[in-house]
């Protein structure tokens, strides 16, 4: 079965500090991984995605994640936050046998003080 | 344009109503979604409709109906909801099923 753990429910960093959000998976297939971002009273808007090949990601809004296949890991990172950066994360893998189902972690809580 | 237009933004019912969730996408993307979603936590797969045909049905009770009358329109009919199914229904479509989703921005339902 496969599962995404996101190490850390809260994340409060400084305006302009650097972040970084924690994301392990566990699969025994290939996987496709997926960073999704949630404000507050909105839907799901995709950050980034894994498919394949290079394993340094970019995405919007400044954010970028490294696939880490040794350590089944997919971490989201930005140098220099802003106070609009204030909001959910979701890291998800794709389930197997390409069914369409996405397994989510819990969220992480980021939150950006000025 | 990755634009998943789902109506109405919320909905307030009771629990001898019924009513119906409408999601729309113009991306010509045969796959359409809908999850649940409480506060603080993940998205929940319910359905899974692929070339309008339901693929997937995550066990959800049957006074949540999914209807997938074309391509780019999805519905979801309520009918005697309980006041625990008050969450944030969230749409979604995919190129086919299994490829990169987007999601609408929600229908937040309480059920009084």
């Amino acid at each position: 079965a496969q599962s995404v753990t996101q190490l850390d429910s809260q994340v409060p960093v400084f305006e302009e500090a650097p972040v970084e959000l924690r994301c392990n998976y566990s699969s025994s297939v290939s996987v496709y991984l997926f960073w999704y971002v949630q404000y507050p009273n909105q839907g799901l808007q995709l950050l980034l995605k894994y498919l394949s090949g290079s394993t340094l990601v970019k995405g919007i809004n400044g954010f970028e994640a490294e696939f880490n296949k040794s350590q089944t890991s997919f971490h989201l990172r930005k140098p220099s936050v802003h106070i609009s950066d204030t909001a959910e994360y979701f890291c998800a893998v794709s389930g197997a046998g390409n069914t369409g189902k996405l397994i989510f972690g819990q969220g992480t809580t980021l939150q950006v003080k000025p | 344009d990755t634009e998943v237009t789902q109506t109405p933004k919320h909905l307030v019912m009771g629990m001898t109503n019924k009513k119906s969730l409408k999601c729309e996408q113009h991306m010509g993307h045969r796959a359409m979604y809908w999850y649940k979603q409480k506060a603080k936590k993940p998205p929940e797969l319910m359905f899974v409709y692929s070339y309008e045909k339901l693929s997937i049905n995550e066990s959800v009770p049957s006074r949540f109906s999914p209807e997938c009358p074309n391509s780019s329109l999805l519905n979801l009919h309520l009918h005697a909801l309980q006041p625990e199914d008050s969450a944030l229904y969230l749409c979604a479509s995919s190129q086919d099923q299994g490829n990169i989703q987007y999601f609408g921005a929600g229908t937040r339902l309480s059920v009084l």
